[in-house]
């Protein structure tokens, strides 16, 4: 079991520029979701997913789009990279869609610096 | 909304100190509550957790009890090695419709030297 996976692991973008943020996991969960970390703010929900072909939004989903066409996989898209969303990106995904007492898994995090 | 306090760090304890990380919650309902670690460089590891009123989580001599009462989730330790260095968070689920979600406080570093 590799867990769950995020690449690339460092990206330097420009302003204006796209890229997509790869999350995979290998444990069939239902459940996976996209956080950034900032300094002295913790983490904080952009996107999650309940399922293949189910998507919503988080805290702070402005800038991002996500989809979900397979159980693995959870990209994160940013249309039009902004020095504000220079953080480190986190991806999770747990078993079960209901009752929020189970454990989520992290990935290792992508770490992305827009300038 | 759901939110999570923590003391501010960093925390500097010499090998082999008590360790207290403070952590207190505001949630709807009866929310669920973990801790998490990150080490240097990683992504973040569940250390502990507990479900409902007065359990206690533990794991690798850390220690939490769910105190409803005074909505407090302190982490302790008994004996803090150097490789606990880390940054620890606490966080909450609660039983929000179709949101499985993590709120989590802002991190505690802790540096144990030898």
């Amino acid at each position: 079991n590799a867990g769950v996976t995020q690449t690339p692991k460092f990206q330097v973008l420009k302003t204006g520029q796209s890229m997509t943020l790869q999350c995979a996991q290998d444990m069939n969960h239902e459940y996976m979701s996209w956080y950034r970390q900032d300094p002295g703010m913790g983490l904080r929900l952009i996107h999650y997913s309940v399922g293949a072909g189910i998507t919503d939004q988080g805290e702070v989903p402005n800038g991002y789009n996500v989809s979900r066409s397979t159980t693995e996989d959870f990209p994160l898209r940013l249309l039009s990279a902004a020095p504000s969303q220079t953080s480190v990106y986190f991806c999770a995904s747990s078993y079960s869609r209901t009752a929020g007492k189970e454990t989520q898994y992290f990935g290792p995090g992508t770490r992305l610096l827009v300038l | 909304g759901n939110s999570v306090t923590q003391m501010e760090g960093p925390v500097t304890l010499s090998e082999e100190a008590f360790l207290t990380i403070n952590c207190t919650y505001t949630a709807t309902g009866y929310p669920s509550l973990f801790w998490y670690v990150q080490y240097p460089g990683e992504g973040l590891q569940l250390l502990l957790k507990a479900t409902k009123a007065d359990d206690k989580g533990s794991n690798k001599g850390f220690e939490a009890t769910y105190r409803k009462e005074t909505t407090s989730f302190h982490l302790e330790k008994g004996s803090v090695q150097v490789s606990d260095s880390a940054v620890y968070f606490c966080a909450l689920t609660s039983p929000d419709t179709g949101r499985r979600a993590l709120t989590f406080g802002s991190g505690t570093r802790l540096q144990v030297q030898p």
